[in-house]
């Protein structure tokens, strides 16, 4: 079975810049998550979906991040313009159900943001 | 609001003794608990959940208690081998629907040989 696949692994960027993320999901899990990873802290929920509707983006910087769901499955997180604080990795995760309280979350591998 | 601590300082072992991690939190009653696996350069990987009604849950060397009156998680590895070293994450439910974890800050532990 494949795992959550995300691109690009890396990115280096100035501020005040745009970049953007890409993750697609295990085939058939309904609920995708993106999080944030700052070094040396735990990954913070940005937001979960679950199929193509938003379960809770109450952590995202609504004002510079964006992010979609097309057709419940890949996903894309977006960011304009990035700040000096949004250098982090970006994780995406998914789950099986309908992001019952104890189904597990399959991380892919990140994406390290650098913003210059 | 909602607080997870785990051991900020990293944990040095030798090989074959059992590591112990703690994660505590404060503020609220979670339903249940995760740790999770992190290596360097890659997500999160899914060890154990345990739930608030379970004392004690175990799978190969690995065993989680969850003791709510204490607020606290202890994650043991018995038999600790090189290969086990990496960051531990504990999570926690958020309260919410929809299964929003909390995370904490995750301890580094190594294993020397």
């Amino acid at each position: 079975e494949a795992g959550v696949a995300q691109s690009p692994r890396y990115k280096i960027i100035e501020k005040r810049q745009s970049v953007a993320f890409w993750c697609n999901p295990i085939s058939g899990h309904a609920t995708l998550y993106w999080y944030q990873q700052i070094l040396g802290q735990g990954p913070k929920l940005l937001i979960q979906f679950q199929n193509n509707g938003v379960v809770d983006d109450s952590q995202l910087p609504k004002d510079r991040f964006s992010a979609e769901r097309l057709k419940g499955v890949d996903s894309t997180l977006k960011i304009q313009p990035a700040k000096l604080e949004d250098s982090a990795v970006y994780l995406c995760a998914s789950s099986l159900d309908s992001g019952g309280n104890t189904d597990t979350q399959y991380f892919g591998p990140g994406t390290r943001l650098t913003v210059l | 609001s909602q607080k997870i601590e785990q051991n900020s300082e990293a944990l040095n072992i030798q090989e074959g003794k059992t590591a112990t991690l703690t994660c505590n939190y404060t503020n609220y009653s979670p339903a249940y608990l995760q740790w999770y696996r992190q290596d360097p350069g890659r997500g999160p990987v899914f060890l154990l959940l345990i739930r608030e009604n379970e004392k004690e849950k175990r799978k190969e060397r690995l065993k989680v208690t969850f003791d709510t009156t204490l607020k606290q998680s202890l994650f043991h590895i018995t038999a600790s081998q090189p290969a086990d070293s990496a960051t531990y994450l504990c999570a926690l439910d958020s309260g919410n629907q929809g299964g929003k974890l909390i995370f904490g800050q995750g301890t580094e532990l190594s294993v020397k040989p």
